[in-house]
């Protein structure tokens, strides 16, 4: 089955413990990217990337970071969390060839 | 700046009903727009994309206007169902590798 798949689903961690949120796709996409969805602000793109090795800031890079070492994989690295960057978070991607994004099924990050 | 306006942010209809979503955004130079769907606690599924070129997309009960020139969209669903519930999200794409999103609209279609 074609998809995104993101982990974990859910985590508690606290303040300053590095966490990293895995996100592949099986769909050998070139575009992958990262969104943060908060109350009242909708979502935010943190990251993203065209290809391996090509990432890009997107809205709201500040905090993050990204690794896009194979086509499949581009996971978010958050090497100091702090309680702001309390969020859902969802990975997405797409064809080079094509506008449309499919998106993971979320993951949901509490700082303490 | 991109930015995008979904109203109303929450609605709520009996069965049945036909009902428009609406969707705004202030730069017009898009390169297309997407509609999603959100269910509670998941991700989002893609609904229907508009390309810039095109007036209008057709899913099932699913119809998407696009008027650029004037930067807004609208959602159709006929004869919406409780399955309908949820919310639905518009995103524009500007450049190609960054979508904004709306707000969001929380569709509640009772029995």
């Amino acid at each position: 089955e074609a998809q995104v798949t993101q982990n974990p689903r859910y985590l508690i961690t606290v303040t300053g413990k590095k966490l990293t949120v895995t996100c592949s796709q099986n769909m050998n996409h070139e575009y992958m990217s990262w969104y943060r969805q908060d109350p009242g602000l909708g979502l935010r793109q943190i990251y993203y990337s065209m290809n391996v090795e090509v990432t890009d800031k997107g809205d709201v890079p500040e905090g993050y970071k990204v690794s896009r070492k194979e086509k499949r994989n581009f996971p978010l690295i958050l090497e100091s969390p702090s309680p702001n960057q309390t969020s859902l978070y969802f990975c997405a991607s797409r064809p080079s060839g094509s506008n449309e994004q499919f998106f993971g099924p979320g993951t949901r990050l509490t700082v303490l | 700046k991109q930015e995008v306006t979904q109203i109303p942010a929450a609605l709520s209809v009996p069965e049945g009903e036909n009902l428009v979503l609406n969707c705004s955004f202030t730069d017009s130079a898009i390169y297309n727009l997407q509609w999603f769907r959100q269910d509670p606690g998941k991700g989002l599924t893609s609904l229907l994309l508009i390309q810039s070129s095109q007036r209008e997309q057709t899913s099932g009960r699913l119809n998407a206007s696009l008027d650029k020139s004037s930067g807004r969209s609208t959602l159709y669903i006929a004869a919406s169902q409780p399955g309908d519930s949820a919310t639905y999200l518009c995103a524009v794409n500007n450049a190609g590798n960054m979508l904004t999103f709306g707000g969001g609209t929380r569709l509640m279609v009772k029995p």
